[in-house]
């Protein structure tokens, strides 16, 4: 059973629209994680949380904020979708050790 | 500050040969080290991680790697590949008294049939 599932998979937004990524996890983790990759620059870490209703910024967190309503879920969102915005979105969990599980990602264009 | 260099962007074997990908990090504590797979679509999987002990750790699937303080390195290694190894592979680094980790940019591992 995959432990860490993200939606949707794919999505395509015009630029100024608002985005979602939704992420839910069942490893019972108190940390999650989002992160982006981009070519070049491995992953890059953009909103982590503690817990439910914890939200902290990562090294990239300009244009995204983030949401934790429960331990199982943690959303990313994009209030004006930019370009430059468009890129591979992975959330992960992890129990505050180095191990960290990752989802499948989800392929973001913004036209 | 902390870094992960993979100096091979992309690397391609024949199917059978023995495969190195190269990590060098920077770091000037003890560094916790992880190889992460990423297959075609799919999210990051650990292969192995190294946080003490006997340098050469063993992963899935016959990967290992050595750990190398004097040189600050954590190599990744296979005897023989198959083709189902294609993918890329992420070096990462964790440092001590955080959580949080230093990717690598990636090696493209193409093995060709």
């Amino acid at each position: 059973e995959a432990a860490v599932t993200q939606s949707p998979r794919n999505k395509v937004a015009v630029t100024g629209g608002k985005v979602t990524l939704s992420c839910n996890q069942t490893n019972n983790h108190n940390n999650m994680y989002w992160y982006r990759q981009d070519t070049g620059h491995g992953l890059r870490l953009i909103h982590y949380s503690y817990g439910a209703g914890s939200t902290e910024k990562g090294d990239i967190p300009d244009g995204y904020k983030a949401s934790r309503p429960s331990q199982e879920n943690f959303s990313l969102i994009l209030e004006l979708a930019t370009p430059s915005q468009t890129s591979v979105y992975f959330c992960a969990s992890g129990d505050g050790g180095h191990e960290q599980y990752f989802g499948p990602g989800t392929r973001l264009t913004v036209l | 500050a902390q870094s992960v260099t993979q100096p091979d962007a992309r690397v391609t074997v024949s199917e059978g040969a023995s495969l190195q990908l190269r990590c060098k990090y920077s770091y000037s504590g003890t560094p916790y080290l992880f190889w992460y797979v990423q297959y075609p679509r799919q999210g990051l999987q650990l292969l192995l991680k190294y946080y003490s002990g006997d340098p050469v750790v063993q992963g899935v699937n016959g990967f290992e790697a050595e750990f190398s303080k004097s040189n600050s390195s954590f190599h990744l290694r296979k005897a023989s590949v198959h083709w189902s190894d294609s993918a890329v592979y992420f070096c990462v680094l964790g440092t001590s008294g955080s959580w949080q980790l230093i990717f690598g940019s990636g090696t493209q591992l193409t093995v060709m049939p």
